[in-house]
């Protein structure tokens, strides 16, 4: 069973400043998504990356996939209160993405 | 367009009861796949369904079985509720398989 471990579990920071969060395995995704989770609601697609070494920005976000499609790592630019919640790495074997495996997730908040 | 509906939004469970939890699939979404979530983790993958056929199968015991519907809402039953089965269950649909899933909001079931 591939495991997909995150790291770090929780994340406190102030607003404004910058942070990255991790997602390995030891196993090779053919695809890999971010979701942003908050408290009683679904995970919520932030992106989907597929190639790589592939890069991707959504704002202030950026995602990396790494080379051999094992890891990910997520990178906030000037964080907002707005970016708490929980997020999530996900892999899959295939193109679907709807059987995925998640990690278990950062916990990030933003304090004011 | 609506999104992915999921009723009811919580559910309180006796041990040894049965449940069925329903899932509104997006409109123009032919594919539906169910997660459980526990409590301070990610996702678990339960089961896909396409086309009203079982599409994929995660780690769960047959008493987890589903069903969809040609609408392409679906429902998750669990028979024999134990209390493990405590947790956020989520539906998450696409318009096919490899495509981006849209997820619910879930339901809380809670088995005492």
């Amino acid at each position: 069973t591939q495991l997909l471990e995150q790291s770090p579990q929780f994340l406190s920071i102030q607003e404004g400043e910058n942070l990255t969060v991790y997602c390995n395995s030891s196993s090779v995704f053919s695809s890999l998504q971010w979701y942003r989770q908050e408290p009683g609601e679904g995970p919520v697609l932030l992106v989907t990356v597929v190639t790589g070494g592939e890069v991707k920005k959504l704002k202030r976000l950026t995602f990396q996939f790494g080379d051999a499609r094992k890891d990910s790592s997520l990178h906030i630019t000037a964080a907002q209160p707005g970016d708490t919640g929980l997020y999530l790495c996900a892999g899959g074997l295939n193109t679907n993405a709807g059987k995925s495996t998640f990690g278990d997730g950062t916990t990030l908040t933003v304090k004011p | 367009e609506t999104g992915v509906t999921q009723s009811p939004t919580h559910l309180i469970k006796t041990r040894g009861q049965q449940v069925t939890l329903r899932c509104s699939s997006q409109s123009g979404h032919n594919t539906v796949s169910w997660y459980q979530q526990a409590l301070g983790q990610g996702p678990q993958f339960i089961f896909q369904y396409y086309r009203e056929e079982e599409n994929g199968r995660g780690n769960f015991p047959p008493r987890f079985s589903g069903l969809q519907f040609p609408n392409y809402s679906s429902e998750l039953n669990v028979n024999a509720l134990e209390l493990d089965d405590s947790a956020l269950y989520l539906c998450a649909s696409s318009a096919d398989r490899d495509y981006g899933y849209t997820f619910g909001s879930g339901t809380r079931l809670t088995v005492v």
